[in-house]
């Protein structure tokens, strides 16, 4: 069964360093998504993205993240410099159509910011 | 902001009762439910969906209730087994737009 893969499980950075998540969204698949969870927390929506631009934000999403789509199978969630709070795991999701869909998650990327 | 709100953190049930997990919504505009299920260090797992049009829909053990006037949906498993302890999660969409909101989840021990 076709499912969303993520790399890496695990990352540690300095507050401060660029970190790039990546995710592969399940091949026929048109709108991306990711969202965090802090720990003991609720997971919480990050960004969508089809067709090669962002199509929703949450505040969260400020202007130390982007996300690309640098290829036809890649989808990444770059932090610029990261922080203390941005210590999380990182879901990546996608869904074939439109939200109305049921959104395919991939593992999580566990980060931890010192 | 906690438009979807999961009031009861844990849950403990014994194999072969029923599981009834509840979840309460602010936003009138959201017209998609889902419930996911999350085991430790692995990414959220759909389970079942209701639109707002209707207001039950079963797969199986899983049946989610809907009462749109309450803002109030339930995630019933029946009979409840081991391998269904997990975190579960309630989500909604807004027809607005594509964002999914989530509760903080539920905690669901089955007791064998």
């Amino acid at each position: 069964e076709p499912e969303v893969t993520q790399t890496p499980s695990h990352q540690v950075t300095q507050m401060g360093q660029e970190v790039i998540l990546r995710c592969v969204p399940i091949s026929n698949h048109l709108y991306f998504y990711w969202y965090r969870q802090i720990l003991g927390q609720k997971v919480e929506f990050l960004v969508s993205f089809y067709n090669n631009e962002i199509s929703e934000k949450s505040e969260i999403f400020d202007d130390q993240f982007s996300v690309e789509r640098p290829d036809g199978s890649n989808f990444t969630l770059k932090i610029r410099s990261t922080k203390l709070e941005d210590s999380a795991m990182y879901f990546c999701a996608s869904t074939r159509l439109q939200a109305g869909e049921t959104q395919y998650f991939g593992p999580g990327t566990r980060l931890l910011v010192l | 902001d906690q438009q979807v709100k999961q009031n009861s953190p844990s849950l403990s049930v014994q194999e072969g009762r029923i599981s009834i997990l509840n979840c309460d919504y602010t936003n009138s505009m959201f017209d998609y439910f889902l419930w996911y299920k999350k085991y430790p260090a692995e990414g959220p797992t759909f389970l079942i969906s209701i639109s707002s049009i209707k207001d039950k829909n079963e797969d199986g053990r899983f049946t989610v209730f809907l009462n749109k006037s309450a803002k109030h949906l339930s995630l019933h498993i029946v009979p409840s087994q081991p391998g269904d302890s997990a975190v579960y999660f309630c989500a909604a969409r807004s027809n607005t737009g594509n964002q999914f909101y989530f509760g903080t989840g539920t905690s669901l021990t089955v007791i064998p």
